[in-house]
């Protein structure tokens, strides 16, 4: 089963909103990932952010961490029409067990 | 561009026919894996080579042979799949196999398989 969950399944917005996707798991996690698939394409990697930190940004991209919660988000600010894609996020129990992905949040932004 | 090379982009085979993906990287990478991913779902983890040995294989029907003839490359050798086996095949790889969920993993952008 998937330890990630993500919230909403589909999340469709004007060009310039912000966009928030969440993702909850089940076990304690090293770290949590988040990646993006345009259709057609492969899973590219976002950012990692470590159990041990809170929040992380990378250009546009704002990720959270709530370890207590077992919960974290990603946030797009002032979105374009080329962030259009699923969105992942994606854990491992353990150190050296591979990633489980998530269900995944499907982003339209509407231009 | 992806730096993980998968080729063929598409295929389409019959259910008796015997067919092989390849994938191809050249970071140095020593882990390599294959996910099979279905429409509007997450990929789903089939195999993974470390060092260039298979170390995890999640109950993957024998109709998937997986190779890793070295450290650059990885083979998905498929005979006499079924119309359920058509799918989006992805190989991802990340540097150190010695902590396989705690670095990124870079994917290709996949073989689209169909099943006749």
């Amino acid at each position: 089963s998937q330890q990630g969950e993500e919230d909403p399944q589909a999340l469709s917005i004007q060009e310039g909103e912000n966009a928030t996707m969440n993702c909850s798991y089940k076990t304690s996690i090293n770290n949590l990932q988040w990646y993006r698939q345009n259709s057609g394409r492969g899973l590219v990697h976002l950012i990692l952010i470590r159990s041990n930190e809170r929040e992380k940004h990378s250009g546009r991209l704002r990720v959270t961490l709530d370890t207590s919660k077992k919960s974290s988000s990603l946030l797009i600010t002032a979105s374009r029409a080329a962030d259009t894609a699923s969105y992942f996020c994606a854990t491992s129990p353990s150190g050296n067990t591979p990633l489980v992905f998530g269900k995944g949040t499907r982003l339209s932004v509407i231009a | 561009d992806t730096e993980v090379t998968q080729t063929p982009k598409h295929l389409v085979m019959g259910m008796t026919n015997k067919k092989s993906l390849k994938c191809e990287q050249h970071m140095g990478h020593r882990a390599m894996y294959w996910y099979k991913q279905k429409a509007k779902k997450p990929p789903e983890l089939m195999f993974v080579y470390s060092y260039e040995k298979l170390s995890i294989n999640e109950s993957v029907p024998s109709r998937f042979s997986p190779e890793c003839p070295n450290s650059s490359l990885l083979n998905l050798h498929l005979h006499a799949l079924q119309p359920e086996d058509s799918a989006l095949y992805l190989c991802a790889s990340s540097q150190d196999p010695g902590i396989l969920g705690n670095q990124p993993q870079h994917f290709g952008d996949g073989t689209r398989l169909s099943i006749l």
